[in-house]
């Protein structure tokens, strides 16, 4: 079975903090992506990657950066955490779009 | 810009029945379709996919495409409580490994 790992379910961050949220594959697949997803608003694309060290803007990539090092590996960092990226946070390889478990950030 | 659309329900059927789930899509150029289920607090999981005018069945999942109506559909046959969960359309360019359109999903009820 494919396996999309984030690190974490659920966090709970303070107003101006970095956050990081990692992503990883174990599939060998090129491409990965980072959405987010509120109430209402249903799947929005963050930011994606075809290749190590490649990255692309999505939809909504302001206050968002991301790092791809490692061709399993795919993190999405908010570079000063505010309460309006309080949501649920989702990363998805290609190839059948599989889905992490999702992290269900809240900033306070 | 490219947009699916779902009604966002909730769309209510008793067990046992056939659930009808809709979606239209604004972009003629998409050439790929997918129906995810997602269940309250998980993150989807992809149950069926179609590129062809026509009707594809899987188990008690039928999707069905008109690509001159923009029209894609799932069927969800002898629904079953378990069934009762927000489906996700979406549709894409190519194949899925590319940027998908989604729609903000249909919320589907199946009571016993």
């Amino acid at each position: 079975d494919v396996k999309v790992t984030q690190s974490s379910r659920y966090l709970v961050k303070r107003t101006g903090e970095k956050v990081f949220l990692e992503c990883v594959q174990d599939m060998d697949h090129e491409n990965m992506f980072w959405y987010r997803q509120d109430p209402g608003l249903g799947l929005r694309l963050i930011y994606f990657s075809y290749d190590v060290k490649m990255k692309e803007k999505g939809d909504i990539p302001e206050g968002y950066s991301v790092s791809r090092e490692k061709k399993e590996r795919f993190s999405l960092i908010l570079e000063s955490a505010s309460t309006n990226q309080t949501s649920m946070y989702l990363c998805a390889i290609g190839g059948g779009y599989t889905f992490g478990s999702g992290t269900r950030l809240t900033v306070v | 810009q490219k947009e699916v659309e779902q009604n966002s329900g909730p769309l209510s059927v008793p067990e046992g029945a056939i659930a009808s789930l809709n979606c239209t899509y604004s972009d003629r150029g998409s050439q790929s379709f997918f129906w995810y289920r997602q269940y309250s607090g998980k993150s989807p999981e992809l149950i069926m996919s179609i590129y062809s005018n026509g009707d594809k069945e899987d188990g008690r999942f039928t999707a069905q495409l008109n690509k001159a109506s923009q029209y894609v559909s799932l069927l969800i046959r002898d629904s079953q409580p378990s069934d009762s969960a927000t489906y996700l359309c979406a549709a894409g360019e190519r194949d899925s490994n590319y940027q998908l359109i989604w729609g903000a999903g249909t919320k589907l009820i199946i009571k016993p």
